[in-house]
């Protein structure tokens, strides 16, 4: 079946780039997005992005789609404290199926 | 907040309790989801209905009875649990079909004791 993979933990520098990694099998995905869960809270969508673009931008994130190595990144720039949060990778096909990373726990020490 | 309420947000029970958890939706949307965050694993997916409709179950142990009396209304019946039972349950709820993003509820925190 489909899977998507990420590494567990990430601590950054108050003020660094944060970057968060992400990989997936399924080639047929059709969106793939970022959510952001804090300490105590349910999942919020962060970002998204559709597959047949490499690049999206919003504000202090970047997602960057590599779509032949199946490779998803976000890029937080400037990263706060407030950013400490547990990050998941997730895929879908048109609604119909969606598969979550482990999700990649971000530290950002003062 | 993101349009999805879950109920309670807390809960402990023994094992031999009959608890229920509760989920709305005011979004309008036609397909909604159970999923378990336990510790250290990945999100899991327990149940989807679509338009009110079970259309998928994905192997969950039958102490956990889903219940969708209409669109925007989610339950999850829990009977005799198992200490291994306690996680994190989130609720969401999507569009059906294309651009299924889903909205995702506080979640309920559940110990079993």
């Amino acid at each position: 079946g489909e899977d998507v993979e990420q590494s567990l933990f990430l601590s950054v520098r108050e003020g660094d780039s944060s970057v968060i990694n992400c990989t997936y099998t399924d080639s047929s995905s059709t969106y793939l997005y970022w959510y952001k869960q804090e300490p105590g809270a349910g999942l919020q969508l962060l970002t998204y992005i559709f597959s047949n673009m490499d690049m999206k931008q919003d504000q202090r994130l970047t997602v960057l789609l590599n779509k032949k190595d199946k490779h998803l990144s976000l890029r937080i720039a400037d990263t706060q404290t407030g950013d400490s949060a547990i990050y998941f990778c997730a895929e879908d096909n048109y609604g119909q199926n969606f598969v979550f990373g482990p999700g990649t726990r971000l530290s950002v020490l003062p | 907040e993101t349009g999805v309420t879950q109920t309670p947000r807390h809960l402990v029970m023994g094992m031999t309790n009959k608890k229920s958890l509760k989920c709305e939706q005011h979004l309008g949307h036609n397909a909604m989801y159970w999923y378990k965050q336990s510790a250290k694993k990945p999100l899991e997916l327990m149940f989807v209905y679509n338009f009110k409709e079970q259309t998928e179950n994905n192997s969950v142990p039958s102490r956990f009875s889903p219940e969708c009396p209409n669109s925007s209304h989610l339950f999850l019946h829990l009977h005799t649990l198992q200490p291994e039972d306690s996680a994190l349950y989130l609720c969401a709820s999507s569009r059906s079909g294309a651009d299924g993003e889903l909205f995702f509820g506080e979640g309920s925190r559940l110990t079993v004791l």
